[in-house]
């Protein structure tokens, strides 16, 4: 089955720097790949997502890029705020298994002021 | 349009005793997955459902654990006999469409906790 790996678990930046999350799959199968932000008692929320036809998509700071061939993908996010502070989820979900989601472990990013 | 709906947020069980958690999806949604994450972990797929059929119940532990999704009413993950190993945020999601890569939308989750 699908294997999603998340690098790194923490990451720690200053305000206005940027953030890179990097995540690899090994299913080719593989088709869709959304990021969750996760704050502390709350549920993940969608911040943006992939699907394996475009190689990459913007919105606002916040970037994803994909790369098929060696089966990563990677979330970007510039001038970083201290609200972006929060545990960023990748996943991965195959066209055939319906909407099932396989995640990654999870970067735990703090925007230090 | 409200999101995903869960209830209880919180749920205190004694061991031995069965926890319900309830999830109502988006308007509109016709696909629910449950999701459970232990403390500082992942979220572990457990089972995905459309109105009174399991499509993929591959995540779910093979006994005590069950889950439906009625005609009517909220999905329903039922756990019975719980164990302190059981203690863990539960989450429910929703998406629509015909299955594939929809966008799925999470609810804030039940938190369980068996004493």
């Amino acid at each position: 089955g699908e294997n999603v790996e998340q690098h790194p678990s923490t990451l720690s930046v200053q305000e206005g720097d940027s953030a890179v999350i990097k995540c690899t799959y090994s299913d080719s199968a593989s088709n869709y790949f959304p990021w969750y932000k996760q704050e502390l008692g709350k549920g993940p929320q969608l911040i943006i997502d992939i699907r394996s036809n475009v190689g990459e998509k913007k919105d606002q700071r916040i970037a994803v890029t994909l790369n098929k061939t060696a089966k990563h993908f990677s979330l970007h996010i510039t001038e970083t705020q201290p609200e972006d502070s929060a545990v960023y989820f990748c996943a991965a979900s195959m066209k055939n298994q319906g909407g099932k989601l396989i995640f990654g472990q999870g970067t735990e990013l703090s925007v230090k002021p | 349009n409200a999101g995903v709906m869960q209830n209880p947020r919180h749920l205190v069980r004694r061991r031995g005793q069965e926890a319900r958690l309830r999830c109502s999806p988006m308007k509109g949604h016709s696909h629910v997955y449950w999701y459970r994450q232990l403390p500082e972990e992942g979220l572990k797929f457990m089972v995905y459902l459309q109105k009174e059929n399991i499509i993929d119940e591959s995540g779910m532990p093979k006994e005590r654990f069950s889950a439906e999704f009625p005609k009517e009413g909220p999905s329903i993950l039922r756990i019975q006999q719980v164990v302190r190993g059981d203690s863990a945020a539960y989450f429910c999601a929703s998406s629509q469409g015909q299955g594939g890569a929809a966008e799925a939308f999470f609810g804030q989750g039940t938190r369980l906790t068996v004493v």
